[in-house]
C-alpha cells in the first residue's frame, strides 16, 4: 500500500507539553501533508511540506522532512485541549499509479489533558 | 464559497437497498475523491477522479460505483448495500495532483 504510516498509534499528554508525530513512507514524493480530524469531523489540513524542503513552521507547528529516511515528524509545541483530535500524513507520491491518489494511513489520536 | 458538501449527514439502509450520497464542491477543483472511514482503519480510497468524465478505482472500490459528469458533482452510489458497508464515508476534492486537499463534513452510514 501506498498510504502513510504514523507512529505512535495513540499518545496521551498533559496540557503545556510538547507532541511529537512521526510519519513514515514509501517511494519518492512531491510534497507530504499533515492533516487533523476532530472527533467525528472531515479532515483538514494543516500544513505542507515539499520534498526538497526540510523544515517547516505554521504556529505552534513544526515539521520537519527526511528523504534519505523517507519520513516526516509534526511536533506540536505548548500543546492545549482543543488540539485533542486525530492526525494523519499524506504523502503526495510522484506519478506513475499514485496519479489522482491521495491516500492515508490510520493516523495519530493525539489526547490531550486539561 | 461553501467549499465540499455533503448529504444526506446520516443515513440507515437495509440490506439490499441502494442509494446515492452526493458531493459537491464549488471551488472549481479538478481531483475529487471517496473515502471510507471505519474504526482502527484510518481512511480508505473508495474512488477517485481527475476531471470530468474521468473516474478510477481507488483501494476498495467493491460494491461502490462513482461517475463524474460536471466538475462539481462527485456522486457514490451503493448498488446493493451490505452491512460491512456501514462506515462514514468522506469526499474530498483539491486543485491538481499534489495541492492540499479539502474534505466534506461526512455522511454516516448504517446497513441493517
Amino acid at each position: 500500500s501506498q498510504q502513510g504510516e504514523e507512529d505512535p498509534q495513540a499518545l496521551s499528554i498533559q496540557e503545556g507539553e510538547n507532541a511529537t508525530m512521526n510519519c513514515s513512507y514509501k517511494t519518492s514524493i512531491n510534497n507530504l501533508q499533515w492533516y487533523r480530524q476532530n472527533s467525528g469531523r472531515g479532515l483538514v489540513h494543516l500544513i505542507l511540506i515539499r520534498s526538497n524542503e526540510r523544515e517547516k513552521h505554521s504556529g505552534r507547528l513544526r515539521v520537519t522532512l527526511d528523504t534519505s529516511k523517507k519520513s516526516s515528524s509534526l511536533l506540536i509545541t505548548a500543546s492545549r485541549a482543543a488540539d485533542t483530535a486525530s492526525y494523519f500524513c499524506a504523502p503526495s507520491y510522484v506519478g506513475g499509479t499514485s496519479y489522482g491518489k491521495l491516500t492515508f494511513g490510520q493516523g495519530t489520536i493525539l489526547t490531550v489533558h486539561p | 464559497n461553501a467549499g465540499v458538501t455533503q448529504t444526506p449527514k446520516f443515513q440507515v439502509l437495509k440490506t439490499g437497498q441502494s442509494m446515492t450520497l452526493q458531493c459537491a464542491q464549488d471551488m472549481n477543483h479538478e481531483y475529487m475523491s471517496w473515502y471510507r472511514q471505519d474504526p482502527g482503519m484510518g481512511l480508505r480510497l473508495i474512488h477517485y477522479s481527475v476531471g470530468a468524465g474521468i473516474t478510477d478505482q481507488g483501494e476498495v472500490p467493491n460494491g461502490y460505483n462513482v461517475s463524474r459528469s460536471t466538475t462539481e458533482d462527485f456522486p457514490l452510489r451503493l448498488l446493493s448495500a451490505a452491512p460491512s458497508q456501514t462506515s462514514v464515508y468522506f469526499c474530498a476534492s483539491r486543485q491538481g495532483q499534489y495541492n492540499e486537499q479539502f474534505f466534506g463534513p461526512g455522511t454516516r452510514l448504517t446497513v441493517l
